[in-house]
């Protein structure tokens, strides 16, 4: 079964930084893509960037509202996924959500983790 | 990027009765990759549907997804009390990956 479980969520004032993690289990993580998908409170889903799996080169792309300042990372020795946020604003703030898919059983969620950028 | 427009915006329907969601893209989805979720209030999106039709694993089979190219619909045959809340459509084929602006399915 496909676990997600993240963390590192917390409340920054703005221009700060955090770092996310996704610790990942119950699949073959190398080969695995993963997506960071945040929802601001009141508002839709929005996918902000994601990570190739490491046998397909591991490339990421971003979402241009983020672009420059996340940087997605993964640790395959560790099988976590990292979101390093800079220069947050408090158009940050939301639940952030690590996410990865399968051909066999579609889309997988964490829990998500609360990122409030507030001074 | 791919703009996803669902209609309509709120659907207030009673248990039992026959619910049906529709997501319009601004452009082709590429290799069907179109997802349906739902969320309570609270909680993080569930997957119901990817692939376009694919039910994920436990949905109920009253979850039902169809669609092509640019056109999709979410239907659900039957409403129970607990398919109330809002749902959303994604596609996966193109980045950045988007989502609809979501349909709140309320009880009348």
């Amino acid at each position: 079964e496909v676990q997600l479980v993240e963390s590192g969520g917390d409340l920054v004032e703005p221009g700060g930084s955090l770092r996310l993690s996704c610790a990942a289990s119950g699949f073959t993580f190398i080969n695995a893509w993963m997506s960071w998908v945040r929802q601001a409170p009141g508002k839709g889903p929005e996918w902000i960037g994601r990570i190739a799996g490491t046998t397909d080169g591991g490339a990421v792309d971003y979402a241009a509202p983020v672009k420059g300042r996340f940087i997605i990372s993964r640790d395959d020795s560790k099988n976590t996924w990292h979101l390093q946020m800079n220069s947050l604003t408090t158009e940050d703030t939301a639940f952030y959500y690590c996410t990865t898919f399968s051909y066999t059983s579609g889309w997988s969620w964490g829990q998500g983790t609360l990122v409030t950028v507030s001074s | 990027e791919i703009v996803l427009t669902q209609s309509p915006g709120t659907l207030s329907l009673s248990p039992g009765e026959r619910a049906t969601v529709s997501c319009r893209a601004s452009q082709s989805v590429r290799s069907n990759h179109l997802a349906w979720y739902q969320q309570a209030p609270g909680q993080a999106p569930r997957l119901l549907i990817y692939s376009i039709s694919t039910r994920a694993s436990g949905i109920a089979d009253r979850f039902s997804g169809s669609g092509s190219g640019t056109d999709f619909t979410l239907t659900i045959s039957r409403l129970e009390p607990e398919d109330f809340g809002v749902y959303y459509c994604q596609q996966y084929g193109t980045v950045p990956y988007t989502f609809g602006q979501g349909t709140k399915l309320e009880i009348k």
